[in-house]
């Protein structure tokens, strides 16, 4: 079975300061890793992926993620937090090959950032 | 412009009521989804469909109808409306690769009184 943990219900950085927001996961082979944010009264917005290969993705709007396989983790990072990045951030996994296109996703990390 | 749309984005209703909840894209994704939101629960999947005429159940199916007659549209209908389906639906579609992201739409906030 998947799974995804977001440590973390709550993450507070102050602007111009990096951010990370934690993600780790579980599936019986390979995973696909997404995050994506999302802001009030929205729907979720893609902010970036991991398929294969270099261990280090980047996204949108200064966005970054680091797979690392042997701590099934996939952290999000940024080097300097905007307070408009303030929101709530989803990490999912999908196991390769596995059935259908179904996510699991994690129950979510709510950022602020201080000005 | 391209997308996904749901409708309406707020309904009150009374328990006991059918309510549906539509959902349209334009990117002609193969597979779509519904999800619920709900606080101390995140996402859960209500039901997904891989293409018209092919629908299945998610984690949470009971009390919830869908179908797929065109590929563009995947309604979601709560027959008979009860005070535990209040919650902030969405919809979302992905293309059959299974390396690509779910799009989502902006949701529906559904209140039962």
């Amino acid at each position: 079975a998947q799974s995804v943990a977001q440590p973390e219900d709550q993450v507070n950085v102050a602007e111009g300061n990096p951010l990370t927001v934690k993600c780790t996961y579980s599936v019986s082979g390979n995973p696909y890793l997404f995050w994506y944010v999302q802001y009030p009264n929205r729907g979720l917005q893609f902010l970036l992926k991991y398929i294969t290969g270099d261990n280090l993705v980047k996204g949108s709007y200064g966005f970054e993620a680091e797979f690392n396989k042997s701590q099934t983790s996939f952290h999000l990072k940024k080097p300097s937090a905007l307070v408009s990045d303030s929101a709530l951030y989803f990490c999912a996994v999908r196991e390769q090959g596995g059935y259908g296109q179904n996510f699991v996703f994690g129950p979510g990390t709510r950022l602020s950032v201080l000005p | 412009d391209a997308g996904i749309t749901q409708s309406p984005r707020y309904k009150i209703t009374e328990t006991g009521r059918q309510v549906t909840l539509m959902c349209h894209q334009t990117w002609s994704h193969s597979y779509m989804f519904w999800y619920r939101q709900d606080l101390g629960h995140g996402l859960r999947l209500i039901y997904y469909s891989a293409a018209a005429d092919i629908t299945d159940k998610g984690e949470v199916p009971d009390g919830y109808v869908v179908s797929r007659s065109k590929t563009e549209n995947f309604p979601l209908t709560l027959e008979s409306a009860t005070r535990s389906q209040t919650s902030v639906y969405f919809c979302a579609s992905s293309d059959t690769l299974s390396n690509q992201p779910q799009h989502f739409g902006d949701g529906t906030r559904l209140s039962i009184l």
